[in-house]
């Protein structure tokens, strides 16, 4: 079946830029994670959706950045004013619930230039 | 989260069992050991995870401590395609990846 899909798959953007990139989980799945990476360092969690409930929002770097999770499927993570410490792959996953284990998606590379 | 720690590299013959430690002394009653693998340049990919019974599937085995302090990974016959860094997790639900061992497979 269809796994996690994640859009655009490369961005480039000027300092300063907002950015907003897309995360299509698998189909039933109620946990959606971000993660993101930085050349040369681990994988870093962001934010994770379960269902109607808050989002744990613990490792979003700065206000900056947010994330919705409409109708409990699709997400949007949102970078406001990009700066080049935001280059990195952003990782989006899911999973079928809390626990379980989690999906990944390509990822979307974003360069702030 | 507990903190986990494993070997930075270790080689395997192909064909042969990798067996890869993880030690998660600091684990919580209700934390899953998680393994995961990253091949370079691709998303993480899930191999396996469990509580406190020892669990297996198509991709490994995974051995828990009867007290949990410490876990063992086995590939049971490696092949080359199976290099890649491996990541063990000791968490509820949000994955905090440390170093994770870098598994090479030779011929």
């Amino acid at each position: 079946g269809a796994g996690v899909s994640q859009s655009p798959s490369n961005k480039v953007t000027e300092k300063g830029k907002d950015v907003e990139l897309r995360c299509d989980p698998i189909s039933g799945h109620t946990a959606l994670y971000w993660y993101r990476q930085s050349l040369g360092q681990g994988l870093e969690f962001l934010i994770y959706f379960q269902g109607n409930s808050a989002p744990d929002k613990s490792g979003l770097p700065s206000d900056r950045f947010s994330a919705e999770r409409t109708g409990g499927s699709v997400s949007t993570l949102t970078i406001q004013r990009t700066q080049q410490e935001d280059s990195a792959v952003y990782l989006c996953a899911s999973s079928l619930a809390r626990s379980a284990e989690q999906y990944f998606g390509p990822g979307t590379r974003l360069t702030v230039t | 989260d507990a903190k986990t720690t494993q070997p930075t590299s270790m080689d395997c013959a192909e064909g042969r069992a990798a067996n890869l430690p993880c030690n998660h002394s600091t684990i919580s009653g209700n934390e899953y050991v998680y393994w995961y693998r990253q091949i370079h340049s691709q998303g993480p990919q899930y191999i396996i995870h469990g509580l406190k019974n020892n669990e297996t599937n198509e991709m490994a085995s995974l051995i828990i401590t009867e007290d949990r302090k410490s876990s063992t990974l086995i590939l049971p016959h490696a092949t080359l395609r199976d290099t890649a860094v491996y990541y063990c997790i000791a968490a509820l639900y949000k994955l905090i990846f440390g170093a994770g061992t870098r598994l090479a497979v030779h011929p």
